[in-house]
């Protein structure tokens, strides 16, 4: 099966700063990848897509970079506010299939 | 709209008794998923459907079961609760494939 991990399980940054969250994806055929953002006893929220023809993206103070050759991305998230911690995931999805595949996740810490 | 809700948000089950998690959605998803996340760990798909009457196994099916009656709602059944089964649950819809899921708030089972 495909195996998703992350280079770092808890990052800690200062508020202000700027946060890189890695990931690392196994399948080649993956062409479709989601972050999402989960706030302690919360479910998973939905922060930024995309898809295997970009290879950045940006929304709200968040960027994804995607390097489909060595199967990586990436979640900056530019001046980093105390309410950015959380837990980061990073959800590859490969056409045909049908669920999303998480790893185990990073944490990010803010301090003030 | 309401998005995913999930009942019970918390319970406490003795070992070899059974329960229903529910799950609904208002949104008319077509896509339903279970899941369930391990301390410390990412999520792992139990269930998924994708449609009235159709339902599949995930990754991680054995000890429970699913029906999909109706298109708002995708309950989740233990027949014979173990101490394994001990996690938090999390139900998820969308409307296509490669498409954000929208999670509900998450079921917290203990098994003793």
């Amino acid at each position: 099966g495909e195996s998703v991990g992350l280079h770092l399980p808890t990052l800690s940054v200062q508020e202000g700063d700027n946060s890189i969250i890695n990931c690392a994806y196994s399948n080649s055929a993956s062409d479709y990848f989601i972050w999402y953002k989960q706030e302690s006893g919360k479910g998973p929220q939905f922060i930024i897509d995309i898809r295997s023809n970009m290879d950045k993206r940006q929304g709200q103070r968040v960027t994804v970079l995607l390097n489909k050759t060595v199967k990586h991305l990436s979640l900056q998230i530019a001046a980093t506010q105390p309410g950015d911690s959380a837990v980061y995931f990073c959800a590859p999805q490969a056409a045909g299939r049908r669920a999303l595949t998480f790893g185990s996740g990073t944490r990010l810490q803010v301090q003030p | 709209n309401a998005g995913v809700t999930q009942t019970p948000k918390f319970r406490i089950l003795k070992i070899g008794q059974s329960m229903t998690l529910q799950c609904t959605q208002d949104m008319n998803h077509n896509y339903m998923y279970w899941y369930r996340q391990d301390p410390g760990m990412g999520l792992k798909l139990i269930y998924y459907s994708v449609g009235a009457g159709i339902t599949d196994k995930g990754e991680v099916p054995n000890g429970y079961n699913v029906s999909r009656s109706t298109t708002e709602d995708f309950p989740l059944r233990l027949e014979l609760a173990a101490p394994s089964q001990t996690s938090v649950y999390f139900c998820a819809s969308t409307d296509r494939q490669l498409y954000e899921q929208y999670f509900g708030p998450g079921t917290r089972l203990t098994v003793t």
